[in-house]
């Protein structure tokens, strides 16, 4: 079956532009993870949705970064006025449920500011 | 969040037994120990997970400590297919009962022929 798709692939922006990444999670998976990775880094965890409760922020790492989720469906995480720091790859995920142990993952966006 | 250390690099022969340690003597008594790992320009990919007995899978297998302070992921019969960045992480709770990866650097692990 399809797998999780994020959307650009590769996306190029200038410093200040607002960018928006698009993740389509696996079909019925009610968890969707958002982490971020920068160059020969591991992930940081960003953002978690679950369902229709209110999303775990914590990760966030300033107020220009915002995350939405429709349902069980896409996510769109939406970076504002954007910084050369920003520039990593931006990675989805989801999972079954809350308690599920595997997170599959998609195969990121990898954003630069220029 | 627990931290993990892991060699940055390792090698290993084609066919042979890859043996890559992790060291997380901060972890909880609840907390599991997770293995993933990422191809080059891939998505991290779930290998294998326990608490505190070994476990196997058609992956891999996982040597956990008694104390819990330190495991090993085993791959049997590496492949060079098996090249990759291995991660070991302990899940950290969230809000709600999931839990997210909280990922160290990682060891390149390549396969030589």
């Amino acid at each position: 079956g399809a797998g999780v798709s994020q959307s650009p692939s590769n996306k190029v922006t200038e410093k200040g532009k607002d960018v928006e990444l698009r993740c389509d999670p696996i079909s019925g998976h009610t968890a969707l993870y958002w982490y971020r990775q920068r160059l020969g880094q591991g992930l940081e965890f960003l953002i978690y949705f679950q369902g229709n409760s209110a999303p775990d922020k914590s990760g966030l790492p300033s107020d220009r970064f915002s995350a939405e989720r429709t349902g069980e469906s896409v996510s769109t995480l939406t970076i504002q006025r954007t910084q050369q720091e920003d520039s990593a790859v931006y990675l989805c995920a989801s999972s079954l449920g809350a308690y599920s142990y595997e997170q599959y993952f998609g195969p990121g966006t990898r954003l630069t500011v220029t | 969040d627990a931290k993990t250390t892991q060699p940055p690099s390792m090698d290993c022969a084609e066919g042979r037994a890859a043996n890559l340690p992790c060291n997380h003597s901060t972890i909880s008594g609840n907390e599991y120990v997770y293995w993933y790992r990422q191809i080059h320009s891939q998505g991290p990919q779930y290998i294998i997970h326990g608490l505190k007995n070994n476990e196997t899978n058609e992956m891999a297998s996982l040597i956990i400590t008694e104390d819990r302070k330190s495991s090993t992921l085993i791959l049997p019969h590496a492949t060079l297919r098996d090249t990759a960045v291995y991660y070991c992480i302990v899940r950290v709770a969230l809000r709600g009962g999931a839990q997210k990866l909280v990922f160290g650097q990682g060891t390149r692990l390549t396969i030589n022929p």
